[in-house]
This record gives structure tokens, sequence and C-alpha cells, in this order.
């Protein structure tokens, strides 16, 4: 069985500029979740689609947006990027059956690795 | 608000010498406890999920356990590929929250 996949694995950019990441779930993985990696803040929670659907949202601004595909795939959009967005942003997805904790059984992406300049 | 701390930041250990890390929690609403295991330069690799205090789970070397306010990660006889990052994670009704981690190191 194929593994999330992230694309792409690293990303240099300059203040001001937008990005646009993307992520393949694991086939039949329901839920996809965005996170954000620093050295500083650790793992964040940045949101959650399922069925193309945000369900839940971390405590980012609104330069940070997603959206999911009807084949589950996803992408993530930050807008004006400032010199803090420099991180490894991960992807993981779930199956997540009805009622259940969307980190049940989560799997990670090996992440895309963003360098503002 | 949620919070997770994990303790101790960084763990050397011999080979064969077992020790555990902790994880204490505040969380509205738990829905559920995650462990996650990750080597430099990878994303996490999930481990455990507990749902409720009393539940045990194993997986060869390790063990985890949780009560109402912590959760404990068991490694017994570690070997140095259990040298890694180990995170601890909640999911409440607002959100889901990692710890900072615990950086394993096992010296052969």
């Amino acid at each position: 069985k194929a593994g999330v996949t992230q694309t792409p694995r690293y990303l240099i950019k300059t203040r001001g500029q937008q990005v646009t990441l993307s992520c393949s779930p694991i086939s039949g993985h329901r839920s996809v979740s965005w996170y954000q990696q620093t050295p500083g803040q650790g793992l964040q929670f940045l949101f959650e689609y399922f069925s193309e659907t945000q369900r839940n949202k971390g405590n980012f601004p609104g330069r940070f947006s997603g959206r999911q595909f009807s084949n589950s795939r996803s992408e993530m959009n930050v807008s004006t990027l400032e010199l803090g967005d420099s991180a490894l942003y991960l992807c993981a997805s779930s199956f997540l059956p009805h009622g259940g904790a969307r980190g049940d059984t989560q799997y990670f992406g090996p992440g895309t690795r963003l360098t503002v300049l | 608000e949620d919070q997770v701390t994990q303790s101790p930041e960084a763990l050397r250990l011999q080979e064969g010498e077992s020790s555990s890390l902790n994880c204490s929690y505040t969380v509205s609403g738990l829905r559920g406890l995650f462990w996650y295991r990750q080597d430099p330069g990878k994303g996490p690799e999930f481990l455990f999920t507990l749902y409720s205090a009393g539940e045990e789970k194993e997986k060869e070397r390790l063990k985890a356990t949780l009560t109402k306010k912590e959760s404990f990660l068991h490694i017994t006889a570690p070997k140095p590929e259990d040298s890694a990052t180990y995170l601890c994670a909640v999911e409440g009704d607002n959100d889901m929250r990692f710890g900072a981690g615990t950086r394993l190191t096992v010296k052969p």
C-alpha cells in the first residue's frame, strides 16, 4: 500500500510570495490533516479536511488555507509569506471510521520543507 | 486551553536499560491520546492510541499506559534502533495538540 506522498519535498520562496503544497493520502483514507513543525513551536495543527469539507481548524491566520478534492487529494496554500512561515509542513491521512478520532492510526507523509528568505 | 507537556526533553540510555517517558495533559473532552515516533528528516510514525484511563497498549519493546492526567511510554530493554523523538498528542473537542517530544538516544 503506497504511503502518504507530499510534493514538493523542498521549496524556497521569498517574503510576500505565495505557495501551494500538495498531499496525496493513502488510498481509502478520507481524512487529511495538515501540520506545521518548527523547532520553536513543535508540531501544530493547521486544519483537517473530510469529504472535501474543512472540519477542524487550528489557530493560524487566514493566510493559511486549504482544500480537498473529490479524490481526497489535498492542497494547502500560504499567501503573503513571512519569514516565520519557514517550517516543515506535514500532511497526514487516516481512515477515520464513524465517530473515530482523527489521530487514530494517522499516517504522516515525509513533509515539505519550506524556506522563506 | 488544551496542553501537552512531555518529560524529559532528552534521555540517554545504555542498550538494555529500561525507562519511561512521561506525557502530562489537560484537554477538554478527550477523544484520544496518541504516541508517535519521529526519526530525523521524516514524518511521525503512529505507535499507539489510548482512549480512556486504565487502558494499556503494547508493541514489541514499547508499552503505553494512560491515567486521567498523564500517559507513560515504557521502553523495555531498548536497542540503538529505538533512538528517535517520541511525540505525544491529545485530541479533544477543540483541537489536536502535540507535546514538544522526548529525544531518546540509546547507546550500544
